[in-house]
């Protein structure tokens, strides 16, 4: 399995407050994601990440913003968090031309927002 | 507009009877579809891959099909069991991105 971690795993904030989700992968894989999952949506893309320093907008990308200054590391920051940003966050990754195209995940980070 | 639809958010099957899932999809035309698992409080798991020129893809008591002119795709689990209750799915093939189905519910009763 690739080694994906996300930090934290659970956090509750205050409307109005920054919030900065990372994404580790020790795999050396080239794309990253960052997805919401909310009940009745399903896995919906916020951004991602072709590179170091190369990310682009997903679906629901208003409010967020993205960073990768490492192959490793993609960090998701929330810069005033709202309580329509409750949910579920997972990072994924994949490597260039798999034959499958598989996605790996990480175990998810819950982000309450008061 | 683009939609991926599954055919149920909740389904239950008897123990040993064969569970069938159902992804539907309008107005993407992609070369790949991918089935994924995941398990409550968890990251998805990837299962299975059928690309557009393949009709059926297996894998141990997993087979999935693929009809690019119905924009549907089944995923089956035969001789199911408790442990294949989980939520299912399906994915499809953005260019380097993937858009996400809702997901189905299986419980497999004993």
């Amino acid at each position: 399995d690739a080694g994906i971690t996300q930090s934290p795993r659970h956090k509750v904030t205050e409307t109005g407050t920054p919030v900065t989700l990372r994404c580790h992968q020790t795999e050396n894989h080239r794309y990253m994601y960052w997805y919401r999952q909310d009940p009745g949506h399903g896995l919906r893309l916020i951004h991602y990440s072709y590179g170091v320093k190369d990310t682009d907008k997903g679906e629901v990308s208003d409010g967020y913003s993205v960073s990768r200054s490492k192959t490793e590391d993609f960090l998701l920051t929330l810069e005033s968090a709202t309580s329509s940003q409750t949910s579920v966050y997972f990072c994924a990754s994949k490597r260039t031309g798999a034959d499958t195209g598989e996605l790996f995940f990480g175990e998810g980070s819950r982000l309450t927002v008061l | 507009s683009q939609k991926i639809e599954q055919n149920s958010e909740a389904l239950n099957i008897q123990e040993g009877k064969t569970a069938t899932l159902t992804c539907n999809y309008t107005n993407y035309s992609p070369a790949y579809l991918q089935w994924y698992r995941q398990d409550p409080g968890r990251g998805p798991v990837f299962l299975l891959l059928i690309r557009e020129n393949e009709k059926e893809k297996r894998k141990e008591r997993l087979k999935v099909t693929f009809d690019t002119t119905l924009k549907q795709s089944l995923f089956h689990i035969t001789a199911s069991q408790p442990a294949d209750s989980a939520t299912y799915l399906c994915a499809l093939a953005a260019g380097q991105n993937f858009v996400f189905g809702p997901g189905t519910r299986l419980s497999v009763l004993p």
